[in-house]
């Protein structure tokens, strides 16, 4: 089965400072990619996905981009953070199958 | 756009006890999958259960198993002898079956305390 690495676990950052979270998937390739954000006591929210390199979608208008330079690997960037862009962020994968794993997640703290 | 409610921002129950998870949903498609997530205080999203729209039986895992309405667009869950380990933000999710990638819409959670 696949695993999903995501690090930091945890980040703060100064509002107008870039940022770059990084997921890499295991055990698996070719498969659907995600990103999702979960504000303090509140649902997941689907900010990217990716059915392939370089192939990015948006779900939401935000301060924040995508990108999948390899097929394993999605990464979460901003050039300048605001203060709304705080909360848990959770890469996810799949493979077609309606079954979606999650990684560990990483708290982002914009000060 | 597909929504997911759920009613119970909180609940709580005694350990082996049952307890039943509200969720609510709204779409106009009519093949899609329905899910239960857990998110324990480690943060780990886990999945507990998984519907298919389809299938008029409901699923079952264990201890934990789900009333799906279909007409009613209801999708609650029932664990069954709670443990300690439950306590956590159950989140229910809808799947479109037409999606691009299997996008899930979630609902805002309800966080569950099993007390000893």
């Amino acid at each position: 089965s696949q695993t999903i690495h995501q690090w930091p676990a945890t980040l703060v950052q100064p509002v107008g400072s870039p940022l770059s979270l990084e997921c890499t998937v295991e055990g698996t390739s070719n498969p659907n990619l995600y990103w999702y954000r979960q504000a303090a006591g509140r649902g997941l929210q689907l900010l990217f996905y990716s059915v392939g390199i370089g192939q990015i979608s948006s779900e939401v208008p935000q301060n924040l981009s995508a990108s999948r330079p390899q097929d394993r690997q999605f990464i979460l960037s901003s050039k300048k953070l605001l203060l709304s862009d705080s909360g848990f962020y959770l890469c996810a994968c799949d493979q077609g199958n309606e079954k979606l794993f999650f990684g560990s997640g990483t708290q982002l703290s914009v000060l | 756009a597909q929504t997911v409610t759920q009613s119970q921002p909180e609940m709580s129950v005694q350990e082996a006890e049952t307890v039943t998870l509200s969720c609510t949903y709204d779409t106009s498609e009519n093949n899609y999958y329905l899910f239960w997530y857990k998110q324990p205080p480690s943060r780990q999203m886990i999945l507990v259960i998984r519907q298919e729209a389809y299938k008029q039986q409901n699923a079952t895992e264990n201890r934990f198993s789900v009333n799906f309405q279909k007409a009613a667009k209801s999708f609650s869950l029932k664990i069954s002898d709670s443990q300690l380990g439950d306590t956590a933000m159950y989140f229910c999710a809808f799947q479109g079956g037409n999606n691009a990638g299997n996008m899930l819409t979630f609902g805002g959670g309800t966080r569950l305390m099993v007390k000893p």
